[in-house]
């Protein structure tokens, strides 16, 4: 079982919808990542955060917006979404981020089912 | 820039047969190398890693995988395929800047 929670499992929302979706890990990871697959695609990075601050944005859409309480919780706020937007949201974690990652290995949520219509 | 390139998008084998799936990588430095599975309307669950402490990496499930650096490989492997070992299998490789890059996968299939 993944130690990498998200909530909700499927979501669906109108295009001018404001919603969000959780991710939380109690493993002690210092670096949450957030991930978009598409069907039958690798999932593609979007954010990185270490140590709660956001290290890597994607080029990511601005109506996505991510955001780290704490060391343990990372959300992903979504508004004004388009339908091409509908795909796999994945959050992970790893031990570290910094110096390369040293190797760490990146945990995976089961995801969060986006559809927009 | 490191990446990892997966030979074949699809395969398909019989239960009890020899599993293998390809995957070749371009690094210029000793790189860290990941399989992972995904399951049908699951996230990504990790198979095995290479760290560089050995060459024959050991995974969950029965799997394994061979780092040769003179071809450039990791291929992972699995002696006899079971139906459950139907999914999808994706390589990845972790870049200096600490972003894991993926193939684009590869479906394996299991005939009863």
């Amino acid at each position: 079982d993944t130690e990498v929670t998200q909530t909700p499992k499927h979501l669906v929302m109108g295009m001018t919808n404001k919603k969000s979706l959780k991710c939380e890990q109690h493993m002690g990871h210092r670096a949450m990542y957030w991930y978009k697959q598409k069907a039958k695609k690798p999932p593609e990075l979007m954010f990185v955060y270490s140590y709660e601050k956001l290290s890597i944005n994607e080029s990511v859409p601005s109506r996505f917006s991510p955001e780290c309480p704490n060391s343990s919780l990372l959300n992903l706020h979504l508004h004004a979404l388009q339908p091409e937007d509908s795909a796999l949201y994945l959050c992970a974690s790893s031990q570290d981020f910094s110096n390369g990652g040293n190797g760490n290995t990146i945990y995976f949520g089961e995801g969060s089912w986006l559809t927009v219509v | 820039a490191q990446s990892v390139t997966q030979l074949g998008s699809h395969v398909s084998v019989s239960e009890g047969a020899l599993v293998l799936l390809r995957c070749n990588y371009s690094s210029s430095v000793p790189p860290y190398l990941f399989w992972y599975v995904q399951y049908p309307n699951q996230g990504l669950q990790l198979l095995l890693k290479y760290t560089s402490a050995a060459t024959l990496v050991k995974g969950i499930n029965g799997f394994e995988a061979e780092f040769k650096k003179s071809e450039t490989s990791f291929h992972l492997t699995k002696p006899s395929a079971h139906m459950s070992d139907a999914a999808e299998y994706f390589c990845a490789v972790l870049t200096n800047a600490g972003k894991s890059t993926f193939g684009d996968g590869t479906t394996l299939t299991v005939k009863p």
